[in-house]
């Protein structure tokens, strides 16, 4: 079945080092998909998206690249902020076979950057 | 104020009691989801629905009972509540079935079964 899976971790990285958080996924055809990020004692909330092969998308510094050859969306920041710990998802929504529609989580991973 | 609000935020109960979380969202999306985040686990789909009255089940269904008779409110029962059940419970809307399209999501009830 569909699904995604995100690196291990947590990451622990200091400020303005460089940031990938791997996430590959399995699915027929080609959804969309979205980076959410979790900050402590909220909701999540969308980072990025792309909607189709090779599409790039960023949002705050952030940036992934929805390539379909190897089915992957890596998270990639080239500076990251003490603001930046956080959990982030990775996840793309699916029809269910009832024919109606839902999303898929990856199990997050959680970021923490020392100053 | 325009958005998703879940209540309560926190909520401490006693095995074997039912307790229901609400949600309600204010946008009319069609989509509503109930997920539960676990150390480990990440997020787990329990319950998601369509529109009012369609509802149906995700990964983890069972001990837990939905309804929604209106769009705006998807409740989620809990009908006897087990430790298992500890966890924090995220509500999702979204406006359906277009490609691009995200999902929003309230603030989180943290359970305690004890």
């Amino acid at each position: 079945g569909d699904s995604v899976t995100q690196m291990e971790g947590p990451v622990t990285l200091s400020e303005e080092a460089f940031l990938t958080i791997n996430c590959t996924y399995t699915a027929t055809g080609y959804p969309s998909l979205f980076w959410y990020v979790q900050y402590p004692g909220e909701g999540l909330q969308l980072l990025l998206k792309a909607t189709k092969a090779d599409d790039k998308g960023s949002n705050k510094g952030f940036e992934a690249t929805y390539r379909k050859e190897t089915t992957s969306f890596h998270l990639e920041k080239g500076s990251v902020q003490v603001s930046d710990s956080a959990v982030y998802f990775c996840a793309l929504p699916r029809l269910a076979t009832s024919g109606t529609y839902k999303y898929i989580f990856g199990t997050g991973t959680r970021l923490k950057v020392l100053a | 104020d325009a958005g998703i609000t879940q209540s309560p935020r926190y909520k401490i109960t006693e095995t074997g009691r039912q307790v229901t979380l609400m949600c309600h969202q204010t946008w009319s999306h069609s989509y509503m989801f109930w997920y539960r985040q676990d150390l480990g686990h990440g997020l787990r789909l329990i319950y998601y629905s369509a529109a009012a009255d369609i509802t149906d089940k995700g990964e983890v269904p069972d001990g837990y009972v939905v309804s929604r008779s209106k769009t705006e409110n998807f409740p989620l029962t809990l009908e006897s509540a087990t430790r298992s059940q500890t966890s924090v419970y995220f509500c999702a809307s979204s406006a359906g079935l277009i490609r691009d399209t995200e999902a929003f999501f309230g603030q989180g009830t943290r359970l305690t079964v004890v």
